[in-house]
């Protein structure tokens, strides 16, 4: 069964340090997402991406954040300077169609970020 | 604004049934999701309602009133792998499509 593989699985960081985190979607998805969900509280949208460009981003996604598809697999989010409160684990999605019309979002098992 | 509200927690027993109530408030409503998450690890889906009415998929049913903004999840023959939190998450027409997610509903199964 096709899945969503997220590298790495937990990343220890110190503050101020850059982070990327990888992401490889369905091969035949066209909607790319990050998720993030800090410990014991709910799944916060960041950025949706579609025909290699964003198309939509939240509050929480500002310039300290992007997100690239260098390749036709890859899909990574990276973190220029990390502050403590980035600690949380993130979550790739991939869906076929837009969520808005049914589209079931694929998660990946997600990248646990620890910032010290 | 946008709301959605989900009880903290429940416990139910093993073989028995219990429902997970979700209330929301968004200006421009365009679908509802529940999701199952073990801790630690990514949400899976379960289920997505548009229309008003019973979504019946084997031992998991969900439950939609757009009038009232409500929503329920309905776990039947419980089993102790279905402890998780369960999410209950609506798309927001008026956000562009996003996806926004209740805090989540920890289900506890006791023997």
């Amino acid at each position: 069964e096709p899945e969503v593989t997220q590298t790495p699985s937990h990343q220890v960081t110190q503050m101020g340090q850059e982070v990327i985190l990888r992401c490889v979607p369905i091969s035949n998805h066209l909607y790319f997402y990050w998720y993030r969900q800090i410990l014991g509280q709910k799944v916060e949208f960041l950025v949706s991406f579609y025909n290699n460009e964003i198309s939509e981003k939240s509050e929480i996604f500002d310039d300290q954040f992007s997100v690239e598809r260098p390749d036709g697999s890859n899909f990574t989010l990276k973190i220029r300077s990390t502050k403590l409160e980035d600690s949380a684990m993130y979550f790739c999605a991939s869906s076929g169609a837009p969520h808005a019309n049914t589209g079931e979002l694929f998660f990946g098992e997600g990248s646990r970020l620890t910032v010290l | 604004g946008q709301n959605i509200d989900q009880p903290t927690e429940m416990t139910a027993t093993e073989g028995a049934i219990v429902q997970i109530n979700c209330t929301y408030q968004t200006s421009g409503f365009n679908g509802l999701f529940w999701y199952q998450q073990h801790a630690g690890e990514a949400p899976t889906f379960l289920s997505y309602n548009v229309l008003d009415g019973l979504e019946e998929k084997g031992r998991f049913s969900s439950f939609l009133s757009r009038s009232k903004g409500y929503s329920y999840l309905l776990l039947k023959e419980l089993q102790m792998k279905d402890s998780a939190s369960y999410l209950c998450a609506v798309i927001d027409m008026d956000s562009n499509y996003q996806l926004i997610w209740g805090a989540g509903t920890k289900l506890i199964i006791k023997p």
